[in-house]
């Protein structure tokens, strides 16, 4: 199983970003997929997640991002998208993409500051 | 939902067995055997350690184990070695997901 999260980097308040998660070695439309944060020195916070196509691709996200995040997936790409619009500083962190059977990538650094 | 309550830290000898707790509720981790354990090392991802309340992974230390009793989860490590220093998520993934504050375990 290999999770290469990219598309992170410096942003300014109010700003947009759309991370990416190229997943391998696993059957990727299979997966319920979600998105992880760590804010610097600080503890793991769940962003969202979504569920297979043949379940709707339904997404749960968790409250403080809620309306201002968006995780989609391409099953044909076998690619996991987290859109974030109007960012905070609060938002500054590293991602993960994570599967439901424990894989996580390696992250990828948003930082948001004027 | 509200983060589940693990201590800040846990501090043991080598050779030594220490547990850490994970406190939630009936809504998450009382009310379904779903609760993992994530160990993180220093700029490091997370890494898998216990699903499914006491299920090791392949390749997981039988120095590891989970339990649970009510609405609180346990992680043993038995045998500390210099290498389990790290610090250690619960999170409960039933209906929703939600992380412990994390506990920095230390090996004296």
């Amino acid at each position: 199983v290999q999770l290469v999260e990219s598309g992170g980097g410096l942003v300014k308040p109010g700003g947009s970003l759309r991370l990416s998660c190229a997943a391998s070695g696993f059957p990727f439309s299979n997966a319920w997929m979600s998105w992880v944060r760590q804010a610097p020195g600080k503890g793991l916070e769940w962003v969202g997640r979504i569920k297979t196509k043949t379940e709707s691709g339904t997404t749960d996200y968790a409250a403080p991002v809620k309306g201002r995040f968006t995780i989609s997936r391409d099953d044909s790409k076998n690619t996991l998208y987290l859109q974030i619009n109007n960012l905070k500083t609060e938002d500054t962190a590293a991602y993960y993409c994570t599967t439901d059977g424990g894989h996580w990538g390696q992250g990828t650094l948003v930082t948001v500051s004027s | 939902q509200s983060a589940l309550t693990q201590p800040a830290s846990v501090s043991g000898s080598p050779g030594q067995s220490i547990t850490i707790s994970c406190t939630g509720t009936s809504s998450d981790v009382g009310g379904y055997n779903y609760v993992s354990w994530y160990q993180q090392h220093p700029g490091k991802a997370p890494k898998l350690m216990i699903y499914e309340v006491s299920k090791r992974p392949s390749g997981v230390s039988i120095r590891f184990s989970g339990s649970k009793s009510g609405n609180t989860a346990s992680l043993t490590i038995s045998g500390l070695q210099a290498e389990d220093e790290a610090d250690y998520y619960c999170t409960s993934y039933a209906t929703s997901v939600v992380f412990g504050g994390g506990t920095k375990v230390t090996v004296l």
